[in-house]
């Protein structure tokens, strides 16, 4: 089974501030995927990466799959309380029917 | 679109009894996956299915049993619930594997005493 390994597992910032999340594995996937899921609701697709050295931005967020596509990173900037949930990150084999979830980032944010 | 529905939202159980979690999608999805979460912590991969007749297991299947009879719909089953079970069930889908986005259903939260 492969693993994905999620830093920091808590985060608490004020508005305004900028972050970054990381997703780390010794294995290498065909693609990585970002979720966002808030309290008492299912996880949403945020971005899915797919090139070593990719670089996908999302109005404030900006996301980077490793060269070796073993690692992925999530930056936000100027965070707002809107950015406040569990960011999950998500990795994929080649040619298999299911994808490893990480344990994920809880990020909140203070106005 | 309806997307991808759960039932029920919450269920209270006691040791030793037995209940069938529900999941259907409206997609048309081949791939569909049962995972848990644990409170603070991210999704467990229970089973999974690659299409209608065809279910494999995941990293945590012990406990739990499915099926897929249908394109649309695969039921969770759980037989003699134990407390490790309590936890939040989400079934997804997807139209393939890896790349593709996967689609949440709300969720079922679990209790077992």
């Amino acid at each position: 089974t492969q693993l994905l390994e999620q830093s920091p597992q808590f985060l608490s910032i004020q508005e305004g501030e900028n972050l970054t999340v990381y997703c780390n594995s010794s294995s290498v996937f065909s693609s990585l995927q970002w979720y966002r899921q808030e309290p008492g609701e299912g996880p949403v697709l945020l971005v899915t990466v797919v090139t070593g050295g990719e670089v996908k931005k999302l109005k404030r967020l900006t996301f980077q799959f490793g060269d070796a596509r073993k690692d992925s990173s999530l930056h936000i900037t100027a965070a707002q309380p809107g950015d406040t949930g569990l960011y999950l990150c998500a990795g994929a084999e080649a040619n298999a029917g299911k994808s490893t979830f990480g344990d994920g980032t809880t990020l909140t944010v203070k106005p | 679109n309806a997307g991808v529905t759960q039932t029920p939202k919450f269920r209270i159980l006691k040791i030793g009894q037995s209940m069938t979690l529900q999941c259907t999608q409206d997609m048309n999805h081949n791939y569909m996956y049962w995972y848990r979460q644990d409170p603070g912590m991210g999704l467990k991969l229970i089973y999974y299915s690659v299409g209608a007749g065809i279910t494999d297991k995941g990293e945590v299947p012990n406990g739990y049993n499915v099926s897929r009879s249908t394109t649309e719909d695969f039921p969770l089953r759980l037989e003699l619930a134990a407390p490790s079970q309590t936890s939040v069930y989400f079934c997804a889908s997807s139209y393939q594997s890896g790349a593709y986005e996967q689609y949440f259903g709300p969720g079922t939260r679990l209790t077992v005493t």
